[in-house]
């Protein structure tokens, strides 16, 4: 069955280290998106990339850094130098185009201690 | 003012009610979606619309592309719907998503 992967789905690091969250689409989708969720809040983008080896940032993108090496992947590296890490992290993939469905992760609960 | 307005932000039911969230928004849209998130964060998608209505179970989305509307739906509501439901749109414009705030439901036994 085509599908989305986010793991792991609760990730614990400490403070000042970096830490690399996965997602793994088969749809063949061009499109993948990164979200973060704080307590009450919406989701908010990160980064996404409507291509491979092409990405661009989102509305909150600093701290963070992602690639695009291949088009079933979008790795997602949350850096020390993002102030707050701790976060709900979803990843979401679509084909280009109208009336297409997007697909969505089951989403990455980091904590940073 | 938000693309993605939902409303309520948080409703309290009773077990068997109606449940009726709604979206709306303000951008050209190619899609919208409902999807469900349980408390421990993992959200499961619910429905795709482009137009009409659609019905899964106890649960029924529908849009109105004229007025840039759509309404998620809970027939004979349980304690286990209890949920944040959330409307994101896609825009016909960039194709990104569009998150609305969510609504936080809870369903009294």
């Amino acid at each position: 069955d085509g599908g989305i992967t986010q793991s792991p789905k609760y990730l614990f690091r400490k403070e000042g280290q970096n830490v690399t969250l996965s997602c793994e689409q088969n749809l063949n989708h061009d499109a993948m998106y990164w979200y973060r969720q704080d307590p009450g809040q919406g989701l908010r983008l990160i980064y996404y990339s409507q291509i491979v080896n092409d990405f661009q940032k989102g509305d909150i993108a600093e701290g963070y850094s992602v690639s695009r090496e291949k088009k079933e992947s979008f790795p997602l590296t949350v850096t020390s130098a993002q102030k707050n890490p701790t976060a709900f992290y979803l990843c979401a993939s679509s084909r280009q185009g109208m009336g297409t469905e997007a697909f969505f992760g089951q989403g990455t609960r980091l904590t940073v201690v | 003012k938000n693309e993605v307005e939902q409303s309520p932000q948080n409703l309290t039911a009773q077990e068997g009610e109606f449940i009726t969230i709604n979206c709306s928004y303000s951008v050209g849209i190619s899609a919208l979606h409902w999807l469900q998130q349980h408390p421990g964060g993992g959200i499961v998608s619910l429905f795709m619309l482009s137009s009409g209505k659609k019905k899964h179970g106890r649960l029924i989305a529908t849009i109105n592309i004229q007025e840039k509307h759509s309404s998620l739906h809970i027939t004979a509501s349980h304690p286990r719907d209890s949920a944040v439901y959330i409307c994101a749109v896609k825009k016909d414009s960039n194709y990104q998503l569009i998150w609305g705030a969510g609504t936080k439901l809870i369903i009294k036994p």
